[in-house]
């Protein structure tokens, strides 16, 4: 049981365009979903939380015009990166969690921005 | 907030023992988590400990000392497919604070 989904495992876009990311629960209800952004050799960092049916909270630092999150379900959340660049390719995990501490993590989205 | 430190790096021989230790200040304690992470894949959880002591899961160990601040993972019989990033990470408002991680090297 617990198992989180992610789409796609890997994307290529170009400069300047869109990407959206999914990431579902596939045996549970997801309280709350996390997007974490991982770049080589570096610990995941947390991007944003987010709860159904209300705005997703981001932490200090990150874009919230760049990075879209919507959560339309209990076990549905969207990652969708916009106007990406070069920068932005990174390691995109996505975690949920059933109300308690732990976490079940997504196999994640490797994004390459060209 | 939370300052989560463990060592970068850690080498060992095969079939051998290497314990990766991790220190935590936090505000509100509510456990300490281990995960793995092996190159381009998803953290995979090893062990969540609350209370002090340890914990055996198989060839892998969790210790906690919460007074200390001080958490430690034991892996035993050391394999190659243990080679992979450990990562300690402690709970606060609901998110996980994560640690910069151990890579862990196995050798034969």
């Amino acid at each position: 049981g617990a198992v989180v989904s992610q789409h796609p495992s890997w994307v290529i876009c170009k400069s300047g365009t869109s990407v959206k990311i999914e990431c579902r629960s596939l045996d549970f209800q997801a309280t709350t979903m996390f997007w974490y952004r991982q770049f080589p050799k570096q610990s995941l960092m947390l991007m944003a939380t987010s709860n159904e049916g209300s705005k997703a909270t981001y932490e200090q630092g990150v874009e919230k015009d760049k990075f879209l999150i919507n959560h339309a379900s209990l076990t549905l959340s969207t990652l969708t990166v916009t106007s990406a660049h070069p920068e932005d390719s990174s390691f995109y995990i996505c975690s949920a969690n059933e109300g308690g501490n732990e976490q079940y993590f997504g196999p994640g989205t490797r994004l390459t921005v060209t | 907030g939370q300052n989560i430190d463990q060592p970068t790096e850690m080498t060992a021989t095969e079939g051998a023992i290497v314990q990766i230790n991790c220190t935590y200040q936090t505000s509100g304690f509510n456990g300490l988590f281990w995960y793995q992470q092996h190159a381009g894949e998803a953290p995979t959880f090893l062990s969540y400990n609350v209370l002090d002591g340890l914990e055996e899961k198989g060839r892998f160990s969790s210790f906690l000392s919460r007074s200390k601040g001080y958490s430690y993972l034991l892996l035993k019989e050391l394999q190659m497919k243990d080679s992979a990033s450990y990562l300690c990470a402690v709970p606060y408002d609901y998110k996980l604070s994560f640690g910069a991680g151990t890579t862990v090297t196995v050798r034969a």
